[in-house]
């Protein structure tokens, strides 16, 4: 069975530095992308970026580019998402996926989401 | 970047009846469109890929239809666990984009 397991919820304060994960089981890591992608409260979904963890090709949306590092070690098959500086706008629910036809989706496998909550 | 615009924002349906929401793109995406069920507390599940294939697990009363720049999600006959928000999301221009949501709401 296909699982993306990701990590718990964080509670950071602005300024701080965050790496959140995404672990993926049932499957080959190493020839699936994972995507990532931002809901913020109350809000729709925002596609971030995506890796190929088999060799690395990382690509973000413009939107993302330079604020968060998406990133992953296949050697315990799992994703990263990090951000060097939280700001109280990047308060929202990240999910991880795994498109089945290509890099751009569609997306059919998610995880449970992890909420970040960035406040003073 | 290719935006997708929903519509109706809201769909006030009873159980039972006919639903039929709409996504729009901003230039072609060709048949590059798939439909996302979320329901509070949950991820997004998807439902149809390729404009009107169903994944895996989707009951028949769903269907998708469009290409090009207009999309339609049609569900024939509400059931009560179908209540949530729809997003579309087009995969033919980079980035992936979403649209804004139809949120199908019991009346």
């Amino acid at each position: 069975e296909v699982q993306l397991v990701q990590s718990g919820a964080e509670v950071k304060k602005p300024g701080e530095p965050l790496k959140i994960s995404c672990k993926g089981s049932g499957y080959t890591f190493t020839t699936y992308w994972i995507a990532w992608v931002r809901q913020m409260p109350g809000k729709g979904l925002e596609w971030m970026g995506i890796i190929y963890p088999g060799d690395s090709d990382t690509r973000y949306s413009p939107s993302f580019q330079g604020q968060v590092t998406i990133s992953a070690d296949r050697s315990i098959n799992t994703a990263y998402l990090q951000w060097g500086s939280l700001k109280a706008s990047d308060t929202a629910i990240y999910y991880c996926a795994r498109p089945a036809l290509s890099s751009a989706g569609p997306f059919d496998y998610w995880g449970r989401g992890t909420l970040v909550t960035v406040s003073s | 970047e290719i935006v997708l615009t929903q519509s109706p924002a809201t769909l006030s349906l009873s159980p039972g009846e006919r639903a039929t929401l709409s996504c729009r793109a901003s230039q072609s995406v060709g048949n590059y469109l798939a439909w996302y069920q979320q329901k509070p507390g949950q991820a997004p599940r998807l439902f149809i890929y390729d404009a009107s294939n169903r994944a895996t697990g989707i009951p028949a009363r769903f269907s998708g239809s469009g290409s090009g720049t207009d999309f339609t999600l049609t569900i024939s006959s509400l059931e009560p666990e179908d209540f949530a928000v729809y997003y579309c999301q087009q995969r033919d221009n980079w980035p992936p984009t979403f649209g804004p949501g139809t949120k199908v709401e019991i009346k």
